[in-house]
């Protein structure tokens, strides 16, 4: 499992880059996925779900692959703006459950 | 745009007080849920609700957590006896659907709740 502490992983990058925040998972039975932006003084907001037949899904500007063989998922922005800076989390669900649970979070901070 | 709203955004507490926490989830949703976000730490599931009942509640959910709807509009959790270690941001979020097609749920911006 993850470490839990105050600090959390950061990934600085320039406006109008492509940023790639990863995740690992531990439960091998997850089988649902779920990728979350937090920002500042708000609450998390879905981004992109994807469901493990798949390894790929794409949205607008985002993309999320998943390896279940090394249980590893990532979130692939494109064009990275100012906008998208804030915490982003994966969150996983299994067997059913509507529960995610959640990961610590990668900050992510774009520089314009 | 639809939006979960939470009440008050900020409450502060003695230890050992009881304290309401009220969310108002978006209008059309059926499924209701409570998480908690301890400073730098990982968002953590409470407790979710549905047609008036818990449908899963987590270890944290214990006998000092107990949440109601009292009316067609809101949701509330309800702290008896407030701990130090209760401190956190309390989030409130809903969804339209359950299982997994339910990965969007829509989250409120949260009460921030400090125990002294």
């Amino acid at each position: 499992g993850e470490s839990v502490g105050l600090h959390l992983p950061t990934l600085s990058v320039q406006e109008g880059d492509n940023s790639i925040i990863n995740c690992a998972y531990s439960n091998s039975a997850s089988d649902y996925f779920i990728w979350y932006k937090q920002e500042s003084g708000k609450g998390p907001q879905f981004i992109i779900d994807i469901r493990s037949n798949m390894d790929k899904r794409q949205g607008q500007r985002v993309t999320v692959l998943l390896n279940k063989t090394v249980k590893h998922l990532s979130l692939q922005i494109a064009a990275t703006q100012p906008g998208d800076s804030a915490v982003y989390f994966c969150a996983e669900g299994a067997g059913g459950s509507y529960i995610p649970t959640f990961g610590r979070g990668t900050s992510l901070i774009v520089h314009p | 745009e639809p939006e979960v709203t939470q009440t008050p955004s900020h409450q502060v507490t003695q230890m050992g007080q009881e304290v309401i926490l009220r969310c108002v989830p978006i209008s059309n949703h059926l499924y209701f849920y409570w998480y908690r976000q301890i400073l730098g730490q990982k968002v953590e599931f409470l407790v979710s609700f549905y047609n008036n009942e818990i449908s899963e509640k987590s270890e944290i959910f214990d006998d000092q957590f107990s949440v109601e709807r009292p009316d067609g509009s809101n949701f509330t959790l309800k702290i008896r006896s407030t701990k130090l270690e209760d401190s956190a941001m309390y989030f409130c979020a809903s969804s339209e659907r359950s299982g997994r097609a339910s990965g969007e749920q829509f989250f409120g911006p949260g009460t921030r709740l400090t125990v002294l």
